[in-house]
């Protein structure tokens, strides 16, 4: 079982759709959480981190469910440029391991 | 505007040669990490760098890939001998971590590796 599980999609949505994407975590030690956006053949970039508490930056609202262990992305109000591969990520605060990346859900905006 | 620099950006080589891939990171990061990506697997972690230290190369092949820092402005990334399997963009990021530590990393534009 991969550690960082997404649905890969694609998702295709009409512009100015509500969208979510999930995310489940196998490790439990997992302490922070984030959102990347990777356009294709692009770098990935982050987009947000995510808080226990949930967090809202815009159109994008980011939740963690510790006790599930899993991480939503929502997106209200789709605009074209929303079109990407958005990659959940996950780190250990324990200082040896890096950030381990899911293997990302894209998304198709359409007009 | 700082930003990681990687080279090359892109390499076609044969079965069999060396490659070389250099990385520079953003001055003042602390950690740089290696990642390779493929349409099957995503990003994979290869290599990852504190203070220049090696943390954590377990997910690289040891028998042709090696990673190195030779100082804070320059890390290295090296096949012998290459295979077509070894196809992929390999990716350098870099990051500032102190305490609970931060999960931006800033990714270079990659090196899109062909091997045939």
């Amino acid at each position: 079982r991969k550690e960082v599980e997404q649905d890969p999609g694609p998702f295709n949505v009409p512009e100015g759709a509500t969208v979510a994407f999930n995310c489940t975590y196998s490790n439990s030690a997992s302490q922070s959480f984030f959102w990347y956006r990777q356009d294709c053949r692009k770098e990935p970039k982050l987009l947000m981190s995510v808080y226990s508490s949930g967090n809202e930056d815009g159109r994008f609202t980011a939740q963690l469910n510790r006790a599930s262990q899993y991480i939503s992305l929502l997106i209200r109000d789709s605009k074209l440029s929303d079109s990407a591969t958005y990659l959940c990520v996950v780190k250990e605060d324990t200082g040896r391991r890096a950030l381990t990346f899911g293997s990302g859900t894209r998304l198709q905006v359409q007009p | 505007d700082a930003r990681v620099t990687q080279t090359p950006r892109h390499k076609v080589t044969e079965m069999g040669q060396e490659v070389t891939m250099r990385c520079q990171p953003i001055l003042g990061h602390n950690t740089v990490f290696w990642y390779r990506q493929t349409m099957m697997q995503g990003l994979e972690l290869l290599a990852y760098f504190r203070n220049r230290a090696p943390l954590d190369d377990s997910g690289m092949p040891k028998d042709r890939f090696s990673a190195e820092m030779p100082d804070a402005t320059l890390a290295t990334l090296k096949i012998q001998p290459s295979e077509p399997r070894d196809s992929a963009v390999y990716f350098c990021a870099s990051g500032q971590t102190s305490g609970t530590g931060t999960g931006e990393l800033f990714f270079g534009e990659g090196s899109r590796l062909t091997v045939l």
